[in-house]
C-alpha cells in the first residue's frame, strides 16, 4: 500500500526549530520528486518547497516565506523525506503535508500524508 | 493574498451543476498546467483532475476541467451531498519559481 506518514509536529517557541518527517511506503521513494504543502488554521493550502529525485539533480525549491529558514533533504536509504524548520515564526503555525506524484498526473499531486501540526506560539 | 483567484464560495441543489472558476496570469496559468483539489474537512486534500482536464482513476466523469487562456474552472455535474468541500486550483508558476494555489472555495449542497 501506498503510504506517507508525517511525523514530528509539536509546540514551539517563537525563534525555535523543529524537524519534520516523512516516512514514505509502498513506492520507490528514490524515483520521487517529493513536496511539503502547509495549511494554516481556517485557511488554504500553501506551497512550502519540494526536493528533486537525485537522478534529477536532487535540488531543492521554496516559497519566499520559507526560503532562508525552511530546508528541505531526503534520506532514499531510509525513505523519508524532513523538512527542518528554524526561526520559526507564529506565522508558520499550520498542518504540514508530505505529498508526491506518483501517477503520471504531469506533476499533480496523488499521494497525500496525513499531515503533523505545528503549533508556533510563547 | 493567493496568486490565483477562485471565488471563496458556491453553492447549489442535488442534481445541479455547478462551477469553479480560477483566475491567474501568464506566468502560471498562462503557460502550465491546472490541477484541482477536493479538502473534505479533517482530511488531506486528493487529486481530482491534472493537466487542466484530465481525471485520475476514480475520480467521476462528473467531474471536468478545462482550461482558457490565464483561467480554469472546474465543473461538477449531477450534484451530490458528499461534493461538500473545499476546492482547490494549483498550478506552476515560472515567475516565482513555485506551486501556486487559489484562496479555496467552500462548496455548499443546499
Amino acid at each position: 500500500e501506498v503510504q506517507l506518514v508525517e511525523s514530528g509536529g509539536g509546540l514551539v517557541k517563537p525563534g525555535g526549530s523543529l524537524r519534520l518527517s516523512c516516512a514514505a511506503s509502498g513506492f520507490t521513494f528514490t524515483n520521487a520528486w517529493m513536496t511539503w504543502v502547509r495549511q494554516a488554521p481556517g485557511k488554504g493550502l500553501e506551497w512550502v518547497g519540494r526536493i528533486k529525485s537525485k537522478t534529477d539533480g536532487g535540488t531543492t525549491d521554496y516559497a519566499a516565506p520559507v526560503k532562508g529558514r525552511f530546508t528541505i533533504s531526503r534520506d532514499d536509504s531510509k525513505n523519508t523525506l524532513y523538512l527542518q524548520m528554524n526561526s520559526l515564526k507564529t506565522e508558520d503555525t499550520a498542518v504540514y503535508y508530505c505529498t508526491t506524484a506518483l501517477a503520471p498526473t504531469g506533476g499533480g499531486m496523488d499521494v497525500w500524508g496525513q499531515g503533523t501540526t505545528v503549533t508556533v506560539s510563547s | 493574498q493567493s496568486v490565483l483567484t477562485q471565488p471563496p464560495s458556491a453553492s447549489g441543489t442535488p442534481g445541479q451543476r455547478v462551477t469553479i472558476s480560477c483566475s491567474g496570469s501568464s506566468s502560471n496559468i498562462g503557460s502550465n498546467t491546472v490541477n484541482w483539489y477536493q479538502q473534505l474537512p479533517g482530511t488531506a486534500p486528493k487529486l481530482l483532475i491534472y493537466n487542466n482536464n484530465q481525471r485520475p482513476s476514480g475520480v467521476p466523469d462528473r467531474l471536468s476541467g478545462s482550461k482558457s487562456g490565464t483561467s480554469a474552472s472546474l465543473a461538477i455535474s449531477g450534484l451530490q451531498s458528499e461534493d461538500e468541500a473545499d476546492y482547490y486550483c494549483a498550478a506552476w508558476d515560472d515567475s516565482l519559481n513555485g506551486l501556486v494555489f487559489g484562496g479555496g472555495t467552500k462548496l455548499t449542497v443546499l
